[in-house]
């Protein structure tokens, strides 16, 4: 059965701290993998991986992908209360976008 | 460009019920797909449609269907409403022929079944 891991489920930071999200898969068929942010709202994309070992970087934000361990990383840099949201991680196996179930992150001033 | 629309936004039904959700994709998006939001299930995929066919399905009972007509426009319907059906239901549109890179997703309709 194809899943998603996501972890920690929730943390909670300082501003100013370093973050890493993690994502770990099992799929069939690999295709993947998208990182987005949600607030009280619809998710909003942040990065779209598909090669091992290439960084995506978007300001204090960047993320990997390692296919070979089957995993990806969030890393948010200087957090600040605005980045206080949900992240989720999904992978397309060429049928569908299987989701984690997120990682809930708030940053106390 | 305008974003995806959803309509309603809310919705409050009786078990037993039907109901009918809208999705309009971003212009020139030809790829929709639904997901069933819910706190102990996160985003569960609930069918792909393109050019007005349905390309992929999750696993959900056939009281779940969908259609998408010509102008890429898409509807949702649930037959049958039980109380486990209440939940966000957000819809994404793709801009590419396959579905795996970015989707852009509408606000929901927060469904409410009692």
């Amino acid at each position: 059965e194809d899943k998603v891991v996501q972890s920690p489920l929730s943390l909670v930071v300082h501003e100013g701290d370093t973050v890493t999200l993690n994502c770990s898969y099992e799929v069939t068929n690999f295709r993947s993998l998208l990182w987005y942010k949600q607030e009280k709202k619809a998710p909003t994309f942040l990065f779209m991986l598909t090669s091992s070992g290439i960084e995506k970087k978007s300001g204090r934000l960047s993320s990997i992908l390692d296919k070979k361990e089957l995993f990806s990383i969030l890393n948010i840099t200087a957090t600040q209360t605005g980045d206080s949201a949900v992240y989720l991680c999904a992978v397309h196996t060429g049928n569908q976008f299987y989701f984690g179930t997120g990682t809930s992150l708030t940053v106390i001033p | 460009k305008a974003g995806v629309t959803q309509t309603p936004r809310y919705l409050i039904k009786t078990r037993g019920q039907q109901v009918t959700l809208s999705c309009s994709p971003i212009s020139g998006h030809r790829s929709v797909s639904w997901y069933q939001q819910t706190p102990g299930q996160g985003l569960q995929f609930l069918f792909e449609y393109f050019s007005e066919t349905q390309r992929n399905k999750g696993n959900f009972p056939g009281r779940f269907s969908g259609r998408q007509f010509s102008n890429s426009r898409s509807e949702m319907n649930v037959s049958t409403l039980e109380l486990g059906d209440s939940a966000l239901y957000l819809c994404a549109s793709s801009p590419a022929d396959r579905a795996y890179n970015e989707q852009f997703f509408g606000p929901g309709t927060r469904l409410t079944v009692l």
